[in-house]
């Protein structure tokens, strides 16, 4: 069952610019992941954050969540092209499986 | 050089018959997952094993039949039962702790 929701379905974006995206959830998790997926190709694992966590960084990724809310962001800072693909997001109830939801398609224009 | 392969890259498949996607890692995982992805959609789960020689059904798990007789490999076959088997195939596997790394993903066309 797919329990994360991406929002917004897609963004375009001129280079440099931030881009945003958000993913709601239904249930309680251990853990929420966000991947990449370039056109054709497998998913990358960007950056896991903990129930217990509230932000997190890596390079120009910004995560956050809120367990009140069953929600997450994800901020690509000073997006460049090869930043375009589509990011998901999945949770892990810590029953060795995650949920993926339908993904945000991300076009980043030169 | 450590990751997972799926081959072949694009599969056809004629009615009625039964193929099977391999999958394989070096990067010593005791778990491994089959997911179907279908075009602007996110990942369904099909298939999963924590350990060797066990496996569970995912949440799409009709047509489908899995092995895990090694660590490394984790193949899937789409039987002649799976009516509607076009879509892109990913495996991935994982050390249990959350963190998933996935294959390149296997295309699936029907003839």
């Amino acid at each position: 069952s797919q329990q994360g929701e991406e929002d917004p379905q897609a963004l375009s974006i001129q280079e440099g610019e931030n881009a945003t995206m958000n993913c709601s959830y239904k249930t309680s998790i251990n853990n929420l992941q966000w991947y990449r997926q370039n056109s054709g190709r497998g998913l990358v694992h960007l950056i896991l954050i903990r129930s217990n966590e509230r932000e997190k960084h890596s390079g120009r990724l910004r995560v956050t969540l809120d367990t009140s809310k069953k929600s997450s962001s994800l901020l690509i800072t000073a997006s460049r092209a090869a930043d375009t693909a589509s990011y998901f997001c999945a949770t892990d109830a810590g029953d060795y499986k995650l949920s993926f939801g339908a993904g945000t398609t991300v076009t980043v224009r030169a | 050089d450590g990751g997972i392969t799926q081959s072949p890259k694009y599969l056809f498949r004629k009615e009625g018959q039964n193929v099977t996607l391999s999958c394989e890692q070096n990067l010593n995982h005791d778990a491994m997952y089959w997911y179907r992805q279908d075009p602007g959609q996110g990942l369904r789960l099909i298939y999963y094993s924590q350990i060797v020689n066990d496996f569970q059904k995912g949440d799409i798990a009709e047509g489908y039949s899995v092995s895990r007789e090694k660590k490394e490999s984790f193949p899937l076959t789409v039987t002649s039962a799976q009516k509607n088997p076009t879509a892109f195939y990913l495996c991935a596997s994982s050390t249990g702790e959350g963190t998933q790394y996935f294959g390149p993903g296997t295309r699936l066309l029907v003839l």
